[in-house]
């Protein structure tokens, strides 16, 4: 069935890129999301890319997909403390799927 | 941010027990849904509403209902509620196709002793 893989944890010091990654299975998905969660808020959708493009920036997000590998990853430029959050990467075909979210913490 | 709250945002019920969680919003979106989310499992859709009167089931439906009487407000029943049913559940909203660009609601935790 479908399915929405992510790591649990990311570590990342502070001014440093982050990555996160994300592998799908449906290979009908049309769009790819990246949603963000901090402590004790709801999840906040943070950008999205639509199955035929490889590319997407906006601002510190740099957002790539791989379609043949089933790959997504979300890039974040200079991480900063407001970053730390719990991010989800999700699939959209005829319904949502979600992955169980990355936890990103930021080192001094 | 979208105008989305839940009520009560805490709760702690006891097996056997109805419950009835309410999500109201103030955008006028067509789209609403109930999620879970619980620890390795991410988000798990419950049910979702297409319109007033109109819903449909999710990947996890069994022991919850749901009703839509007016645009702004979305409710969710546990008829009995069960210790399995604990969780922490979000309602989303979306304006113009299913799934498409979903804003969530602070959550209620709900804990079924």
């Amino acid at each position: 069935g479908e399915d929405v893989e992510q790591s649990l944890f990311l570590s990342v010091r502070e001014g440093d890129s982050s990555v996160i990654n994300c592998t799908y299975t449906d290979s009908s998905s049309t769009y790819l999301y990246w949603y963000k969660q901090e402590p004790g808020a709801g999840l906040q959708l943070l950008t999205y890319i639509f199955s035929n493009m490889d590319m997407k920036q906006d601002q510190r997000l740099t957002v790539l997909l791989n379609k043949k590998d089933k790959h997504l990853s979300l890039r974040i430029a200079d991480t900063q403390t407001g970053d730390s959050a719990i991010y989800f990467c999700a699939e959209r075909a005829s319904k949502i799927i979600f992955g169980s979210g990355t936890r990103l913490s930021i080192r001094p | 941010d979208a105008g989305i709250t839940q009520s009560p945002r805490h709760k702690v019920t006891e097996t056997g027990t109805p419950v009835t969680l309410r999500c109201h919003q103030t955008e006028n979106h067509r789209y609403m849904y109930w999620y879970r989310q619980d620890p390795g499992h991410g988000l798990r859709l419950i049910h979702y509403s297409y319109g007033v009167k109109d819903t449909d089931k999710g990947e996890v439906s069994d022991g919850y209902s749901v009703s839509r009487s007016k645009t702004e407000d979305f409710l969710l029943t546990l008829e009995s509620a069960t210790s399995s049913q604990t969780s922490v559940y979000f309602c989303a909203i979306s304006e113009s196709e299913v799934y498409y660009e979903q804003y969530f609601g602070p959550g209620t935790r709900l804990t079924v002793t």
